[in-house]
C-alpha cells in the first residue's frame, strides 16, 4: 500500500494562477519530499521538508507540513506553461525492516495558456 | 554532467526472453535504486543497493535480479520476461549521509519495456 497519497489526481488551471496539491500519509515520517516529472522524463527533486519543519520555500514553490494531520501541501505560485507535469510526494517508510522512500501516485498538473 | 543514464530507452521483448537494463551514474553516489512505474500505481521499489557489491530487495522484487559490481553501475535483469513486467523502469541514485531516505534521489529518464 502507498504511504503517500496525492490529491487531486489531476488539476487544470490557467497560466498565472496558483496551483495547490496535497499529500496525505499514514505513518510517522522523518521527512517528506516533492518531485516533478515531465512527460517522458525521470523525476526531478524539488524540495525536502523535515518532520520538525512546518513550511519551506524554494522560488515559486511553497511546501507545508502538518504532522498532526499527516499531510503536506505543495503550492506553485504564478504558474507557467512549463510547470505542466506530474508532481509526486515521497515519504520515508519501513519496508522489510529498513527505511525506504515511498512515492505517491502523483498529481497531474496542466497549465493552460 | 550526465547524472544518471539508463540504457536502453525502449525495448520490446517476447514472453520468456531475458534482458538486462543498465544504469550508470557519474555523481559518485553510494546508493542506487530500481523502480517501476505503472499507471495508477506510482513508483514501486524493485531492488536497491547501498554500496558496491551489495543489493537488497524492495517492494516488488519477484522476477528481477540485480548486480552492483562497480559503484557507478547498477544492473537490473529479467530472467524470463512476463507481460506483467511491461512497465517504465527508472533508476535513481543518492548520497550516503546517514539515513539515506533523507537524501534527494537523482533519476534517469527511464526505460520503456513492453513484453508481448
Amino acid at each position: 500500500s502507498q504511504q503517500g497519497e496525492e490529491d487531486p489526481q489531476a488539476l487544470s488551471i490557467q497560466e498565472g494562477e496558483n496551483a495547490t496539491m496535497n499529500c496525505s500519509y499514514k505513518t510517522s515520517i522523518n521527512n517528506l519530499q516533492w518531485y516533478r516529472q515531465n512527460s517522458g522524463r525521470g523525476l526531478v527533486h524539488l524540495i525536502l521538508i523535515r518532520s520538525n519543519e512546518r513550511e519551506k520555500h524554494s522560488g515559486r514553490l511553497r511546501v507545508t507540513l502538518d504532522t498532526s494531520k499527516k499531510s503536506s501541501s505543495l503550492l506553485i505560485t504564478a504558474s507557467r506553461a512549463a510547470d505542466t507535469a506530474s508532481y509526486f510526494c515521497a515519504t520515508d517508510a519501513q519496508i522489510q525492516g529498513a527505511q525506504k522512500l515511498v512515492f505517491g501516485q502523483g498529481t497531474r498538473l496542466t497549465i493552460n495558456p | 554532467n550526465a547524472g544518471v543514464t539508463q540504457t536502453p530507452k525502449f525495448r520490446v521483448l517476447k514472453t520468456g526472453q531475458s534482458m538486462t537494463l543498465l544504469c550508470a551514474q557519474d555523481m559518485n553516489h553510494e546508493y542506487m535504486y530500481w523502480y517501476r512505474q505503472d499507471p495508477g500505481m506510482g513508483l514501486r521499489l524493485i531492488h536497491y543497493s547501498v554500496g558496491e557489491g551489495t543489493t537488497a530487495k524492495g517492494e516488488v522484487p519477484d522476477g528481477y535480479n540485480v548486480s552492483r559490481l562497480k559503484k557507478q553501475n547498477f544492473l537490473l535483469g529479467l530472467e524470463s520476461a512476463a507481460p506483467s513486467q511491461t512497465s517504465v523502469y527508472f533508476c535513481a541514485s543518492s548520497y550516503d549521509r546517514g539515513d539515506y531516505s533523507n537524501q534527494p534521489q537523482h533519476f534517469g529518464d527511464g526505460t520503456r519495456l513492453s513484453i508481448l
